[in-house]
């Protein structure tokens, strides 16, 4: 167990519909890393928040957006969603309080499905 | 842009034996990290092994070892007395040091423990 959580483990939804993932970090974890795993592209980094703020984007859709609460709790938002958006969905944590550059730590995932 | 790759889609190892997974990477960094993720069925990944771009001396965890050459831009993962659990895909990952925390992973290996 990594100690980091995420929920649901499994969403199937429609097209077009929207979609929320959560992603609890490890305890004392200050970034959190949202990955997207699909067949053809991969493991892809979408973006990177830390302490709240946005820290780095990559590849990720003008459709999709995150955010980082207080509590360092995160949400990736999907909206309008297309067939290609079925993925394996990570959210990674590191950063511990006291500053020190850590190991990115893998929750178990968030499989959504587009039907 | 940084790339990582692994050129071995599959590998199989009897069980007990030792198998090393291939990984290369391509950076014009000289401060970064390279970890070895594994992916069972289960679809967790789990780090395996970490290793500091400055440390000359290769990461070993338990059965798990490494073979870092810099000047050579490799990064192979020997996985001895394998055991049927180690039965996953293999992920090889680059971060940089600086700037953008980001991983970057290789397309993967998926290794097969024969009885």
């Amino acid at each position: 167990d990594s100690g980091v959580t995420q929920t649901p483990k499994h969403l199937i939804t429609a097209t077009g519909q929207r979609v929320t993932l959560r992603c609890s970090p490890r305890s004392g974890d200050l970034s959190v890393y949202w990955y997207q795993q699909s067949l053809d592209q991969g493991l892809q980094f979408l973006i990177q928040y830390y302490n709240g703020e946005e820290r780095a984007k990559g590849n990720i859709l003008e459709r999709f957006s995150a955010q980082q609460f207080p509590d360092l709790h995160s949400e990736l938002n999907l909206s309008s969603l297309e067939l290609g958006d079925s993925a394996l969905y990570f959210c990674a944590s590191s950063v511990p309080r006291d500053g020190l550059r850590d190991t990115q730590y893998f929750g178990p995932g968030t499989r959504l499905t587009v039907l | 842009a940084q790339t990582v790759t692994q050129s071995q889609p599959e590998m199989s190892v009897q069980e007990a034996e030792t198998v090393t997974l291939s990984c290369t990477y391509d950076t014009s960094e000289s401060d970064y990290y390279l970890f070895w993720y594994k992916q069972p069925p289960s679809r967790q990944m789990i780090l395996v092994i970490r290793q500091e771009a400055y440390k000359q001396q290769n990461a070993t965890e338990n059965r798990f070892s490494v073979n870092f050459q810099k000047a050579a831009k490799s990064f192979s993962l020997k996985i001895s007395d394998s055991q049927l659990g180690d039965a996953a895909m293999y992920f090889c990952a680059y971060r940089p040091n600086f700037g953008n925390e980001k991983l970057t992973f290789g397309t993967g290996t998926r290794l097969t423990i024969i009885p």
